[in-house]
């Protein structure tokens, strides 16, 4: 079946730092990979996302590439924020037509701190 | 901004008693998602329907837990009769088209959080 590894949290960095989340899946097929990030008593949303191999998904200062060689996909940012800390989650949806179904990592909860 | 509203947003009862969580997903949006999170279990997929017909619910208790659409504009997911273990964030998502490509404009609701005692 499918499924979605990440990095155990919670992760603490200092503001500026570099920050990297580790995602792996396994999966059948070519599945289209997600970053999800949840703000504290929010629900989630999309951050970023890749539908083949070698895509690169960016947004906010956030980035992540789509790794079928390593099935990875590594979420990434240069500077963090305080503004940034909250919990996120590496998804993956199957491929094939009529698939709605996310397959979710379980967190990974990011503390920045001024 | 269009958003997926759920009520409540906590709810705190006693073992045994019937919980009902709503949902009003997008207005358009025709699938509708139900995901419980828990601390152990991370995000769990419960049941999702599309255009109101219930496509997968495989996830969810079934001696428990009901969900259906009455209507296009309303979810809801009963618990009957609930248990501390069902204590948890629910959480609704709603999207339009069919097929993965409508993944990115999966919406979340802010989620009802749950406490069984």
């Amino acid at each position: 079946g499918n499924s979605v590894t990440q990095m155990e949290g919670p992760v603490t960095l200092s503001e500026e730092a570099f920050l990297t989340i580790n995602c792996t899946y396994t999966a059948t097929g070519y599945p289209s990979l997600f970053w999800y990030v949840q703000y504290p008593g929010e629900g989630l949303q999309l951050l970023l996302k890749a539908t083949k191999a070698d895509d690169k998904g960016s947004n906010k200062g956030f980035e992540a590439t789509y790794r079928k060689e390593t099935t990875s996909f590594h979420l990434e940012k240069g500077s963090v924020q305080v503004s940034d800390s909250a919990v996120y989650f590496c998804a993956l949806i199957r491929s094939g037509a009529g698939s709605y179904q996310l397959t979710f990592g379980k967190g990974t909860k990011l503390s920045v701190i001024p | 901004d269009a958003r997926v509203t759920q009520t409540p947003r906590h709810k705190v009862t006693e073992m045994g008693q019937e919980v009902t969580m709503r949902c009003q997903p997008i207005l358009g949006h025709n699938t509708v998602f139900w995901y419980r999170q828990t601390m152990m279990q991370g995000l769990e997929l419960l049941a999702y329907f599309r255009n109101r017909a219930p496509l997968d619910d495989s996830g969810m208790p079934k001696d428990r837990f009901s969900a259906e659409m009455p209507d296009a504009t309303l979810a809801t997911l009963k618990i009957q009769p609930s248990e501390p273990r069902d204590s948890a964030v629910y959480f609704c998502a709603s999207a339009s088209g069919t097929g993965y490509s409508g993944a990115n404009v999966l919406t979340f609701g802010a989620g009802s959080r749950l406490t069984v005692l």
